[in-house]
């Protein structure tokens, strides 16, 4: 079946731009993350939803950071105000558990602030 | 908090050759313990997983095992193959969400 899906793939956004990352987990998961990506660096936790609701966002590193997830199924991660910090590949990973043992994750989205 | 430390790479091995890529944990209660892989331009892969102490993940012949006496789960293959070139990263759950270590990256020569 099919996998979790990320778009874009590839963002490029000017320092102060907003951007909208998707994640299109894999049907009937109920768990999804999202995970940042530095360059050379493993992924760093961002948040976690268990069907629509945000049960962890301890990981976001701001308040310019802020994700959805409505109607339970896809996500989207926003950043506001894009810094150059910001720039790393966003991960989604979804689990069909509760406990989230297992996370199949997407391609990624590779976001560039220039 | 919890913390995944792994070997550094890059790890350069020839083909059939013994690999080990070290990893340790920090954590206060019971993880379970991941391997997850990454090919060239290819997204996370599940590798192997352990939930316990002493249990043995296994998985295209690679293998970890969960040492609780010595907080490690370190990766082992018997004989590397040119296809295995990719980087490695061990992680532990941590109230549902992944903690990971920093990568190893290894490439095989044929």
């Amino acid at each position: 079946g099919a996998g979790v899906s990320q778009s874009p793939r590839y963002k490029v956004a000017k320092r102060g731009q907003d951007v909208a990352l998707r994640c299109d987990p894999i049907s009937g998961h109920v768990s999804l993350f999202w995970y940042q990506q530095a360059l050379g660096q493993g992924p760093e936790f961002l948040t976690y939803f268990q069907n629509e609701a945000q049960l962890d966002k301890s990981g976001l590193p701001s308040d310019r950071f802020f994700a959805e997830r409505p109607e339970g199924s896809v996500s989207t991660l926003k950043i506001q105000r894009t810094q150059q910090e910001d720039s790393a590949v966003y991960l989604c990973a979804s689990s069909s558990r509760l406990d989230a043992y297992e996370q199949y994750f997407g391609p990624g989205t590779r976001l560039t602030v220039t | 908090g919890d913390s995944v430390t792994q070997m550094e790479g890059p790890v350069t091995l020839s083909e059939e050759a013994f690999l080990t890529i070290n990893c340790t944990y920090t954590a206060t209660g019971y993880p379970s313990l991941f391997w997850y892989v990454q090919y060239p331009g290819e997204g996370l892969q599940l590798l192997l997983k352990a939930t316990k102490a002493d249990d043995k993940g296994s998985n295209k012949g690679f293998e970890a095992t969960y040492r609780k006496e010595t907080t490690s789960f370190h990766l082992e293959k018997g004989s590397v193959q040119v296809s295995d070139s990719a980087v490695y990263f061990c992680a532990l759950s941590d109230n549902r969400k992944l903690i990971w270590g920093l990568g190893t990256s290894l490439a095989v020569n044929p």
